[in-house]
């Protein structure tokens, strides 16, 4: 158990449809990093949030989004949804940007 | 995107036996990690390393930390049934405690271990 918890853990979409992920980091950490993890693939970095500022971003299009809400929970929000996009969702807080990242159990969305 | 190459691809031993498996980039890394993920579960982190040429253990598990900066190893020795899962070596490029903590992770190597 490392604290960090995700929202919905599975989600079925359909192409162009838009979805909301959501994390709660764990507590007294200020910093959440989402990754994408495809099927047989490991984690790819898509952004941080570090005190609610967007600090680094990965090789992703900007339909991907998110948010970091003052009490440092965090949303990924992806727009026109593709079949690519399906894929394990993990979320990871730290105790500053450069800290060690704890990951939650990922949110599995599947998009039809 | 960008992934790290990662040997062997999977591995199939008997209870007892000792592991070795490698991470290699074509870029410098500042800082390596491992991580073990287990079914359903998010990745744990099992070994920090952030000097070149450094040797680090936990438990069973050795890792090091290459002098090229590219490559890094795992040893796990005697491995025991709950070492099965898939075992992911990570890079950054900045140092860990530096402004940014960007992961590239590798493909990923698949441990399965029969009693």
């Amino acid at each position: 158990e490392t604290g960090v918890t995700q929202s919905p853990t599975h989600l079925i979409k359909t192409r162009g449809q838009q979805v909301t992920l959501r994390c709660s980091s764990q507590s007294g950490h200020n910093t959440v990093s989402w990754y994408q993890q495809a099927l047989g693939q490991g984690p790819q970095f898509i952004f941080q949030y570090y005190r609610e500022e967007e600090n680094g971003r990965g090789n992703f299009p900007p339909r991907f989004s998110g948010l970091q809400f003052p009490n440092y929970s965090s949303e990924l929000n992806v727009n026109a949804l593709e079949l690519d996009d399906s894929a394990l969702y993990l979320c990871a807080s730290s105790l500053e940007a450069a800290g060690e990242l704890f990951f939650g159990e990922g949110s599995r969305l599947t998009v039809l | 995107g960008q992934q790290l190459n990662q040997n062997p691809q999977s591995m199939f031993i008997q209870e007892g036996e000792d592991v070795s498996m490698n991470c290699t980039s074509s870029s410098i890394f500042n800082t390596w990690l491992w991580y073990k993920q287990d079914p359903g579960e998010g990745p744990v982190l099992l070994i920090a390393l952030y000097k070149a040429g450094e040797l680090t253990s936990n438990g069973r598990l050795t890792a090091q930390f290459g002098i090229t900066r590219k490559d890094s190893f795992l040893n796990i020795s005697a491995s025991i049934p709950s070492d099965v899962g898939i075992y992911f070596c990570a890079g950054a490029a900045g140092n860990y405690g530096g402004a940014t903590n960007k992961l590239i992770f590798g493909t990923g190597t698949l441990l399965a271990v029969q009693p």
